[in-house]
């Protein structure tokens, strides 16, 4: 399957600071990418869809001015999570769809912590 | 509103036997439909998926059966081993290009395989 690069895979900062994740598609091209948000022993919540040249889309209830979404080539999506507080501590997660198909492809997540 | 349904929290099954995880969907618009496997602190790693058209997919040791009617689609994993242990989810998605890769997953069953 289609290889998608996340970095960092873990990170602690501190209350009131930025954080950047960034997601990349290793092996294809992806006008779309996907930030969902884990919680511990719960489902993966959609936050975002990226989309390539174009501002995001954000799902209901998640706060665009707080998760900075960047698409800016074809392989790379970056999620800014904005003066941090000890609540958006989470898992994120990207995804990007390879064109030809309807499979998502995972990125290896990244564990916030804001302390 | 939880559009994919997963009822059973965990299944524990004995190495060499059927594992069969069920997933229930409401939203009729879904066309595609996916499982993943997890591990934590991990990113999701795709499985197997089929398409609405069809009611039964198959790779290996893995299948997917769909009965639209009833909303309902199942991962059979024969024979189960003990690293098919992890938590599996079943996502969901709808027809249109821009829906394409959006996932909306349930919240994951914890399979145990025991030697």
């Amino acid at each position: 399957g289609a290889v998608v690069s996340q970095h960092p895979s873990r990170v602690i900062c501190k209350s009131g600071t930025s954080v950047k994740i960034e997601c990349r598609s290793l092996d294809f091209q992806a006008t779309t990418m996907f930030w969902y948000r884990q919680f511990p022993k719960q489902s993966l919540m959609l936050m975002a869809t990226s989309n390539e040249g174009s501002k995001a889309t954000y799902e209901q209830g998640v706060e665009k001015d707080k998760f900075l979404i960047n698409h800016a080539s074809l392989t790379l999506s970056t999620l800014t999570v904005t003066s941090a507080h000890p609540e958006d501590s989470s898992f994120y997660i990207c995804s990007a769809r390879d064109l030809l198909g309807r499979e998502a492809f995972f990125g290896q997540g990244t564990r916030l912590t804001v302390v | 509103d939880q559009q994919v349904k997963q009822n059973s929290p965990s299944l524990s099954v004995q190495e060499g036997r059927i594992s069969i995880l069920n997933c229930d969907y409401t939203n009729s618009m879904f066309d595609y439909f996916l499982w993943y496997k997890k591990y934590p602190a991990e990113g999701p790693t795709f499985l197997i998926s089929i398409s609405s058209i069809k009611d039964k997919n198959e790779d290996g040791r893995f299948t997917v059966f769909l009965n639209k009617s009833a909303k309902h689609l199942s991962l059979h994993i024969v024979p189960s081993q003990p690293g098919d242990s992890a938590v599996y989810f079943c996502a969901a998605s709808g027809a249109g290009g821009t829906s394409y890769g959006k996932l909306t997953f349930g919240q994951g069953t914890i399979l145990t395989v025991h030697p």
